[in-house]
């Protein structure tokens, strides 16, 4: 089975910093990555998918490249509410593989 | 507005079975469009997917748990249901339900999900 390894675990930046979160795949998976962000307490949400397609609603900020193995996902101007943990995971066949995740701070 | 509602027991003993049902309302189970499916989370740790299955029964399941789980469809009652056999204390979580929109090449996005319950597995 594919393995999803997000780097690092965790991060903090300040207000304004540009973020970049990696996500690797342990095969090729061409673009079938999607990114969630999970905010403490809540729901995971749907960022982005097919690697770069920022799902509706989802600030401009945030994109996603990526192809085959290695994927990342960029928050261009930190902003206090993108406190959050990140998770990639694959989709293009089952099992879903998540990553580990990625804790943004402050 | 598609809303997913788990239920269940909060609390389960080691070794006996957990059993969760997710009910679907504001849309139908038996559309060709969704796999529909569960994920956990255990406390402080990440997410884990569990399995999906559709609405003519199709399952797929994570190889860790394939052994212990059972998915199944009621589709008079626009519902879904998990369950996990032999429980630990490691099968402690907040367990989601979830929808999976269906796409080309037969890829499954997960594109909305319940609230969530937690589980404990204690005696």
């Amino acid at each position: 089975d594919i393995q999803m390894t997000q780097s690092p675990s965790s991060l903090s930046a300040s207000v304004g910093d540009r973020v970049t979160i990696t996500c690797r795949a342990s095969q090729a998976i061409s673009n079938y990555l999607a990114w969630y962000q999970q905010k403490p307490g809540k729901v995971p949400k749907l960022l982005i998918y097919a690697a770069s397609t920022l799902q509706s609603g989802v600030p401009s900020r945030f994109s996603g490249s990526g192809s085959g193995t290695d994927f990342t996902l960029t928050i261009s101007s930190l902003q206090p509410e993108d406190v959050a943990t990140y998770y990639c995971q694959k989709y293009n066949s089952a099992p879903l593989t998540f990553g580990g995740g990625t804790k943004v701070e402050i | 507005q598609l809303q997913l509602q788990e239920s269940g027991p909060g609390l389960v003993k080691p070794s006996e079975t957990l059993s969760l049902t997710c009910t679907v309302s504001g849309g139908s189970i038996s559309s060709s469009s969704y796999y529909w499916g569960w994920i956990r989370q255990p406390p402080g740790k990440g997410l884990e997917w569990i399995g999906m299955i559709y609405y003519s029964g199709t399952t797929y399941y994570t190889p860790s748990l394939k052994s212990r789980v059972t998915i199944s469809v009621d589709t008079s009652k626009n519902q879904f249901s998990l369950k996990l056999s032999s429980v630990t204390a490691a099968d402690t979580a907040v367990y989601y339900c979830a929808r999976l929109l269906l796409g080309r090449g037969a890829t499954t996005l997960i594109d909305y999900w319940g609230q969530g319950t937690l589980v404990t597995v204690s005696s």
